[in-house]
């Protein structure tokens, strides 16, 4: 089935550092959406992408639709210790009727 | 402040049990997904629904699952018989369509000894 490779695992940063994340798919998505997850709860929702090329911010977060359609970009400026968790990208394929995550970036910062 | 509801949060049984874990979608979302979160897996999706009607549940194992939607407002995932293997995180997230943005619940942990 489709899979998402989602890159890095894992970062370990200093505060205040920007993080930049990524995942690529073999396949064409119509949708990319980002999503953090804080221990212990579900996924939440941070930014939502529907054509490809797009830039779309959420405060100290972007993300960009890559406009071959196969990649998506998050980036964060300026971390802060709430910034702490796991972000899952996921891709939306109209025919294929689902979302597809990726394997999640776990984003641990130093004090 | 609309938001997926969960219940039980936390759930300890014994291995051979029935295990029903409920779930509140945002009113006026159409579409109600069922997902399972380990460590070596990830997020699997085990199945969704559409207007109550179930879409796809290959992801589940039929022999012991069951996912149902009696009305618009509460869904639900059996376990029965439960087994150690089952042991994970249980989202319900919902939305307006299968491959778009999806909501998600705050999971049920389920610990089967």
């Amino acid at each position: 089935g489709q899979q998402l490779n989602q890159s890095p695992q894992s970062m370990f940063i200093q505060e205040g550092e920007d993080v930049s994340m990524n995942c690529t798919s073999s396949s064409i998505f119509n949708t990319w959406l980002w999503y953090k997850q804080d221990p212990g709860e579900g996924p939440v929702l941070l930014i939502a992408l529907y054509k490809a090329g797009e830039l779309t911010s959420n405060g100290r977060l972007t993300a960009q639709f890559g406009i071959t359609r196969k990649d998506s970009f998050l980036n964060i400026s300026a971390s802060i210790p709430s910034d702490v968790g796991i972000y899952f990208c996921a891709g939306g394929e109209q025919g294929a009727q689902k979302l597809v995550f990726g394997q999640g970036t776990r984003l641990t910062i130093n004090p | 402040d609309a938001r997926v509801t969960q219940t039980p949060r936390h759930k300890v049984t014994e291995m051979g049990q029935e295990v029903t874990m409920r779930c509140q979608p945002i009113l006026g979302h159409n579409t109600v997904f069922w997902y399972r979160q380990t460590m070596m897996q990830g997020l699997e999706l085990l199945a969704y629904f559409r207007n109550r009607a179930p879409l796809d549940d290959s992801g589940m194992p039929k022999d012991r699952f069951s996912a149902e939607m009696p009305d618009a407002t509460l869904a639900t995932l059996k376990i029965q018989p439960s087994e150690p293997r089952d042991s994970a995180v249980y989202f319900c997230a919902s939305g307006l369509d299968a491959y778009s943005m999806q909501y998600f619940g705050p999971g049920t942990r389920l610990t089967v000894l």
